[in-house]
């Protein structure tokens, strides 16, 4: 059974750089789309943006400018870094895999992890 | 980007009732790439519904995805108390995915 589990800071300050990883178990880095979706407190889900096994990535346009995403296969790990944040992107974040049997859907999530931006 | 708008917000219903939830997006989505999936409190979402009528592995018959084209539907035949949740549609195209804003179905 895959699983993923997000780490990271729990709080970051504002104007600093927000770095998450993702560390998959039970299965392999390679062959799939990796994501990342993030949910302010009490509001909808954003999808962020992928890295591929290969190295391959692509962002969201409203997050593009500040976002870098990239994958370890050594570790079986990738990671999302979110450059210049505000409290505007205090959320839950979600590290995800793009089903690779299904039609580009999400078929297993990390259990999430909040990062709040605070001074 | 194609936004995908949900209606209604908010959706409140007794159990064994019939809930439907509307995703509606701003452009015509293919069919094969609109998905629904269901989050409750504390938790990640999990997928119900891809190719806007096919059931994820174990998800219940009770969830009826249909629609087409822009105007996409989840039914949920009779509600029961483990359903009570937010539903969110998601759609993917051009290397990109977004989600609806959600709905809420809450106990009556």
């Amino acid at each position: 059974q895959v699983q993923l589990q997000e780490s990271g800071p729990g709080l970051v300050k504002p104007s600093a750089t927000l770095s998450l990883t993702c560390t998959v178990s039970g299965g392999s880095i390679s062959s799939y789309h990796w994501m990342w979706v993030r949910q302010p407190p009490g509001k909808g889900l954003e999808w962020i943006g992928y890295v591929y096994y290969t190295g391959t990535t692509n962002y969201n346009p409203s997050l593009k400018s500040r976002v870098t995403m990239s994958l370890d296969t050594s570790k079986n790990r990738f990671t999302l870094k979110l450059t210049s944040v505000t409290a505007a992107d205090t959320a839950v974040y979600y590290c995800a895999r793009d089903s690779a049997v299904l039609p580009r859907v999400f078929d297993y999530w990390g259990q999430g992890a909040l990062v709040t931006v605070s001074s | 980007e194609v936004v995908l708008t949900q209606s209604p917000g908010t959706l409140s219903l007794s159990p064994g009732e019939r809930a439907t939830l509307s995703c509606r997006a701003s452009q015509s989505v293919a069919t094969y790439y609109l998905a629904w999936y269901q989050q409750k409190p504390g938790q990640a979402p999990r997928l119900l519904v891809y190719g806007a009528s096919s059931r994820a592995t174990g998800i219940p018959d009770r969830f009826i995805g249909s629609g087409s084209g822009s105007d996409f539907t989840l039914t949920i035949s009779r509600l029961e108390p483990e359903d009570f949740a937010m539903y969110y549609c998601q759609q993917y195209g051009s290397s990109s995915w977004t989600f609806g804003q959600g709905t809420k179905v809450e106990i009556k």
